[in-house]
């Protein structure tokens, strides 16, 4: 499974880091991503980082967002800055596995608001 | 690469098939997977490579298509089916979603 972090309220151009622990599995050896979800709106695939540590990322995020890991830890961190009210939305971790994300954590609420 | 669910959403009741379509905006192979979303939860994986129903899963789900056009098919909707259904491709990044297709109680 994936254990995600709390989420938080950050006020306009604030920044904030989401974790994403793995457990039962070895993060490294899989692609891990983050998918978005605003109020109301659909899902919105945000960043990708591959086994080989290449980072994928969607326009609306690109420059803003980044990923880290800690393989000790066994964990990724979405590490969110200038952020905005239109990046309010639920966060969620995902494995990619043989054709999709199969595995989700349970998603982090992350509010934009002064 | 542009998903495009048809329809937006669709009432049924119990019981009924229940077809919903995702056409590609270029050819993806069979690199798609079917994802049921239910508020307040994660998403859940139901079909990947278009046809290959996930572990778990139950059987009245199907998936069909490659190329551009893919279909995924309820053969008896159930109560726990109301939820709002996502397509995703996998051909290249980014890896978009579908707007989503939400199956509401007729």
């Amino acid at each position: 499974q994936l254990v995600q972090s709390e989420g938080g309220l950050v006020q306009p151009g604030g920044s904030l880091r989401l974790s994403c622990e793995a457990s039962g599995f070895t993060l490294r050896s899989h692609n891990i991503n983050w998918v978005r979800q605003a109020p109301g709106k659909g899902l919105e695939w945000i960043s990708s980082v591959t086994v080989a540590g290449i980072y994928y990322e969607s326009d609306s995020v690109r420059g803003r967002f980044t990923i880290s890991t800690d393989n000790a830890k066994n964990s990724l961190y979405l590490h969110l800055s200038g952020l905005g009210a239109e990046d309010t939305a639920v966060y969620y971790c995902a494995r990619f596995f043989t054709g999709a994300f199969d595995v989700w954590g349970r998603g982090a609420m992350v509010t934009v608001s002064p | 690469i542009q998903l495009t669910q048809s329809p937006s959403s669709l009432s049924a009741s119990v019981g009924d098939r229940v077809t919903l379509t995702c056409r590609a905006s270029q050819g993806i192979n069979s690199n798609l997977a079917w994802y049921q979303k239910k508020p307040g939860k994660a998403p859940k994986l139901l079909i990947y490579t278009a046809s290959t129903l996930q572990s778990g899963v139950p059987s009245r789900f199907s998936g069909s298509g490659s190329g551009t056009d893919f279909t995924l098919t309820i053969s008896s909707l159930q109560p726990e089916d109301f939820a709002t259904y996502y397509c995703q491709h996998f051909n290249s990044y980014p890896w978009t979603f579908g707007q989503g297709t939400r199956v509401e109680v007729k």
